[in-house]
């Protein structure tokens, strides 16, 4: 099975920063099938992104998604209150779909 | 507006069965533009994809290694909706069960503890 690292595993920025995460696959993902959540506590994820770099509905578009094959990247332009969140990728390429073990992103 | 409904007991008994049902509205489960999974979130393990099945012509299921041996995804067409059955479950299985409709929605989760 693939294996996703995210890093950093905690990011301490602040409101008006520009924030970037990389998930980075074991293996090259099938025609780029990464997507990212965002989890605040005591709620389920909230796609972000699919085929790494398209916006779910919804979505700002101060979230912006890059990358192919095993790297991947989620990059906040501008960080805005709400945005302080964990984050994870996650494969869906190829069976048994996998995530990473997330990213905080805190406030600093 | 499509929605998932998910219920079952909270509590499970180590050695027995982990029961879960997802109910579905707006959305038909014998979709072919649809797939529904099942994940798990726990502190030690994180988010954890256990499974999903899904129609293409046929009914199709696929799942986790890490439970292959133990899990059962099962569409019911009468009642659209979806279940989870894992077998033989220890402590190790007490998570937040989500099921989902492909990646962007997910039902309200059902926290499940295993313990005596």
């Amino acid at each position: 099975e693939i294996v996703l690292t995210q890093s950093p595993g905690t990011l301490s920025l602040s409101p008006g920063e520009r924030a970037t995460l990389s998930c980075r696959a074991s293996q090259s993902v099938s025609s780029n099938n990464l997507a990212w959540y965002q989890q605040k506590p005591g709620q389920a994820p909230r796609l972000l992104m699919y085929v790494a770099s398209n916006r779910a509905t919804g979505i700002p578009d101060r979230f912006s998604g890059s990358g192919s094959g095993t790297d991947f990247t989620l990059t906040i332009s501008r960080l805005e209150p709400e945005d302080f969140a964990v984050y994870y990728c996650q494969q869906y390429g190829s069976s048994p779909y996998t995530f990473g073990q997330g990213t905080k992103l805190e406030i600093k | 507006q499509v929605q998932l409904q998910q219920s079952g007991p909270g509590l499970v008994r180590p050695s027995q069965t982990l029961s879960l049902t997802c109910a579905i509205s707006g959305d038909t489960v014998s979709s072919n533009k649809s797939a529904w999974n099942w994940i798990r979130q726990s502190p030690s393990r994180g988010l954890e994809w256990l499974g999903r099945t899904y129609y293409r012509s046929k009914w199709n299921e696929d799942y986790a290694v890490s439970v292959k041996s133990r899990i059962t995804i099962n569409p019911d067409i009468s009642k659209n909706q979806f279940s989870l059955q894992l077998n033989s479950v220890t402590p190790e299985d007490t998570a937040v069960y989500y099921c989902t409709r492909n990646l962007g929605l997910w039902g309200q989760g059902t926290l499940v503890t295993v313990s005596s």
